[in-house]
């Protein structure tokens, strides 16, 4: 069955610095994945999606996320992570009909 | 173009009460999904509707009834709310694509059941 990991509950970065967040996936093929943003009292919205071709994906406000099928990951990155970044953050794979989201990563951004 | 809304915001219901929340989208989309969202929990898959007049279980179906009487309008049910369906509720709407294709959230609705 599709499953999404997010080990991370919980990051805490200074403004400034580079975030990576781990996503994982259990998927019998190439699966669609998905990351969305949540900012505190908002819905979500979608940062960027992986369908096929080029591995490195770019998405909206500098993220980009990079598919390891080896590794069975999906982890998103910013070079540079500004203060309006703090929000929760979801991974998502396909399924039918559906997505299967991860439990999410909470980020704080220090001053 | 206000994309999928969601009615009422917040509310707060009394163990067993009933109430019905609407979600509407002008977008023309033929997959629509209810979701909740607790701490720790992610967002979890109540139910979904591939199109007008159909409805299916997701994950978590107890306790919830739908209904797609129109294409853009998703109701979700509580029949007898419970303290444990107190979460935010969140709708989603999106092309046949379904799970491979971009879903579009409402802002969510909050509700407390005491």
């Amino acid at each position: 069955a599709q499953s999404v990991t997010q080990p991370d509950i919980h990051i805490t970065v200074s403004e400034g610095a580079s975030l990576e967040l781990r996503c994982n996936y259990s998927y019998g093929a190439t699966p669609y994945l998905f990351w969305y943003v949540q900012s505190p009292g908002q819905g979500l919205q979608l940062l960027l999606k992986y369908f096929s071709g080029d591995t490195l994906v770019q998405g909206i406000k500098g993220f980009e996320a990079e598919f390891k099928r080896s590794q069975s990951s999906f982890n998103l990155r910013k070079p540079s992570v500004h203060w309006s970044d703090a929000a929760e953050y979801f991974c998502a794979v396909e399924g039918t009909y559906k997505y299967i989201f991860g439990t999410g990563t909470r980020l704080k951004v220090l001053a | 173009n206000a994309g999928v809304t969601q009615t009422p915001k917040f509310r707060v219901l009394k163990t067993g009460q009933s109430m019905t929340l609407l979600c509407a989208q002008d977008m023309n989309h033929e997959y629509m999904y209810w979701y909740r969202q607790d701490p720790g929990m992610g967002l979890r898959l109540i139910h979904y509707s591939v199109g007008e007049g159909t409805t299916a279980k997701g994950e978590v179906p107890d306790g919830y009834n739908v209904s797609r009487l129109k294409k853009q309008n998703f109701l979700l049910g509580l029949e007898s709310a419970a303290p444990s369906q107190t979460s935010v509720y969140f709708c989603a709407s999106s092309l046949p694509g379904g799970g491979a294709d971009t879903q579009y959230f409402g802002p969510g609705t909050r509700l407390t059941v005491l």
